[in-house]
């Protein structure tokens, strides 16, 4: 079955890079694509960016200079990194199927990112 | 960006209740919006795509219903499994937004 499960450092101080790793199953990453959503603490979904099945990207503006998302096809693994982070990037942060019609199908149980000093 | 909002922010019904969320989209996003539905603790599972089609696996007392700016989740005869947040997002245009979300409890 389509499985998807984020892994990755629970805590970060100010300024330092994010990178989280996605691990899928049941799935190709040629298929379909995987999206990053961001949920701050207690709050609402936010989409950051997606990888898509031929391997472009596309990144929400709000932070767009500061993300990339890659993969690695034969390890069924997608890539979020983030730099210059800083307390608002607090939240939990989910993969997920990123299928036509830009809905997401299938979530990550998701990874908790603290960013504090 | 399309902005979502969601009303009430929180709901407390009482088993067996019918229940409805609002969500109302900032332009016309012609029925391009899901539900998506986030249990306590658990990541979000999409409830309804295009307005009104149901995502395999969900029962039958969901339902979706709206047009051009206005949407509305209703739940016929809740159920204690039903105890989540209620989220509508756009797909209509990039980027896909969300609403705020919705926590219903019950009574």
């Amino acid at each position: 079955q389509v499985q998807l499960k984020e892994s990755g450092p629970g805590l970060m101080q100010p300024s330092e890079t994010l990178s989280l790793t996605c691990t899928v199953s049941g799935f190709s990453l040629t298929s379909n694509g995987v999206g990053w959503v961001r949920q701050p603490l207690g709050k609402g979904l936010v989409w950051m960016g997606t990888i898509w099945a031929g391997g472009s990207t596309n990144y929400n503006s709000a932070v767009q200079s500061r993300l990339s998302i890659s993969r690695d096809t034969s390890k069924s693994q997608v890539f979020l990194k983030m730099n210059s982070l800083q307390p608002e990037d607090t939240g939990t942060y989910y993969c997920a199927r990123h299928i036509s019609g830009d809905l997401f199908d299938y979530w990550g149980q998701g990874v908790m990112v603290t960013v504090s000093s | 960006d399309i902005q979502m909002t969601q009303s009430p922010a929180s709901l407390s019904a009482s088993l067996g209740e019918t229940v409805t969320i609002e969500c109302l989209a900032s332009e016309d996003i012609y029925s391009n919006l899901a539900w998506y539905q986030q249990k306590p603790g658990k990541s979000p599972q999409l409830l309804i795509y295009y307005a009104n089609s149901l995502n395999d696996g969900v029962p039958s007392r969901f339902s979706g219903s709206g047009s051009g700016t206005q949407y509305s989740l209703k739940i016929n005869s809740l159920q204690s499994e039903d105890v989540s947040i209620y989220f509508c997002q756009q797909n209509y245009d990039s980027p896909p937004t969300f609403g705020g979300g919705t926590k219903l409890e019950l009574k």
